[in-house]
């Protein structure tokens, strides 16, 4: 069983407001993403990090931004959240290996009203 | 680029029909490749994996094989259950940008009737 979390599990806001998506893990993995899931169920990867203080951007440009302050978490900041936010947001983990299963938190679905 | 194409759904099929959902890749090196699954509401979840030609996972009655030479990973199942409608996302894990990133196809949705 895999021990990934984020909070909020949904979240309603207003436009303009400043959010941060939590996401953390316990199975002391290298590697963590952030992927936005759209209606159809694509996968956008938007973050990753191979580790402390490595963040990197991904294939979608995102108006978020990470850190990476510590190996379990992995937090994800809007400043001024809009509408064209509004989707499915997926944090994974996985170890830095070549097989490099990902393991994936339950999501957090934002609304941006 | 690394690119994987899988089949569109949704996938309609009755209880103990045969399943089958096709994956092929593009791959520059030599991937590794995953189904995974994701249930309503929840992330998703690793079904099965296999890192080298004609490997074969398995899991859950679910299967399917690396073939290198076709560059496919058809996933297979025998006989579906009701509680095997999911979103099945084919993925291969590659060096890429200098480290392992993982691309995944669009999602293949699986509605199976009783």
């Amino acid at each position: 069983e895999a021990d990934i979390y984020q909070t909020p599990r949904y979240l309603v806001i207003g436009t303009g407001k400043k959010i941060t998506l939590e996401c953390s893990q316990t199975m002391g993995h290298d590697k963590m993403y952030w992927y936005q899931q759209d209606p159809g169920m694509e996968l956008h990867l938007i973050h990753y990090s191979y580790g402390v203080n490595s963040t990197e951007k991904g294939d979608l440009s995102s108006e978020s931004t990470v850190s990476r302050i510590r190996t379990e978490h992995f937090p994800l900041t809007l400043e001024s959240a809009r509408p064209s936010h509004t989707s499915q947001y997926l944090c994974a983990s996985s170890e830095r290996v070549v097989t490099d299963t990902q393991y994936f938190g339950p999501g957090t679905r934002l609304t941006v009203l | 680029g690394n690119s994987v194409t899988q089949m569109e759904g949704p996938v309609t099929l009755s209880e103990e029909a045969f399943l089958t959902i096709n994956c092929t890749y593009t791959a520059t090196g030599y991937p590794s490749l995953f189904w995974y699954v994701q249930y309503p509401g929840e992330g998703l979840q690793l079904l099965l994996k296999a890192t080298k030609a004609d490997d074969k996972g398995s899991n859950k009655g679910f299967e399917a094989t690396y073939r290198k030479e076709t560059t496919s990973f058809h996933l297979e199942k025998g006989s579906v259950q009701v509680s095997d409608s999911a979103v099945y996302f084919c993925a291969l894990s590659d060096l890429e940008r200098g480290s392992y990133i993982p691309t995944f196809g669009r999602g293949t949705s699986l509605i199976v009737h009783p």
